[in-house]
């Protein structure tokens, strides 16, 4: 298996442009995590999906970022309108099954910078 | 709440040393511990985790780390590190009650001088 796929890797956009980053998890995962690490705030999870269906998204931090789960092998992570303090690496994870008994995969992350 | 501290931002060692890395956690149950590795431009790889049992783990790339539940410490060891550790190192803590859910350290970035 590839692994997770994440695209695009880097990202630059303008400030109030949309901006959508993708997932594909690994075949046969059935969980699905986004996260968000900073230099300020480290690594946080902002959602996760398992089944496809959002289950805790608390950890997204403003209404100016939504998250969507169309189907067992896509997930996008989109904001609108993008601002300067959202420039982060965004990780995408996936896992057999969302325990603490299996282990999470990650991909190598989208860099997103917001000027 | 929990929380996760790593107190070391960075270290440096030599090839062919041995290496700790430090964490300490705050949790009100005995919690999930975990290690995890990230190499420049990638994703975190899991190194190890704890969960119950044995409180000395043994992890992938010869790396162990020991619970110790009176100092609410999972240090991270390695008898002798080589210059592709050089990475950084996450700490995190899950709780039972909450499946999914990792709550991570800020990290210790390893530099090995050759």
């Amino acid at each position: 298996d590839a692994g997770v796929i994440q695209s695009p890797r880097h990202e630059v956009t303008e400030m109030g442009q949309e901006v959508t980053l993708r997932c594909k998890p690994i075949s046969g995962h059935n969980s699905l995590f986004w996260y968000r690490q900073t230099m300020m705030r480290g690594l946080e999870l902002l959602i996760y999906f398992n089944n496809n269906v959002p289950i805790d998204d608390s950890g997204m931090p403003e209404d100016r970022f939504s998250a969507k789960m169309p189907n067992a092998s896509f997930s996008t992570l989109k904001i609108q309108p993008s601002e300067p303090r959202d420039s982060a690496v965004y990780f995408c994870a996936s896992d057999r099954e969302g325990s603490m008994n299996t282990e999470a995969f990650f991909g190598q992350g989208t860099r997103l910078t917001v000027v | 709440a929990q929380s996760v501290t790593q107190p070391d931002i960075h270290i440096t060692v030599s090839e062919g040393a041995s290496l700790e890395l430090r964490c300490n956690y705050s949790y009100g149950a005995t919690p999930y511990l975990f290690w995890y590795v990230q190499s420049p431009g990638q994703g975190l790889q899991l190194l190890l985790k704890y969960f119950s049992g044995d409180t000395l783990v043994q992890g992938i790339k010869g790396f162990e780390a020991e619970f110790k539940r009176s100092q609410s410490s999972f240090n991270l060891r390695k008898p002798s590190v080589h210059w592709s550790d050089a990475a950084e190192y996450f700490c995190a803590v899950g709780a039972k009650d909450s499946s999914y859910k990792l709550i991570f350290g800020s990290g210790t970035r390893l530099l090995v001088r050759p």
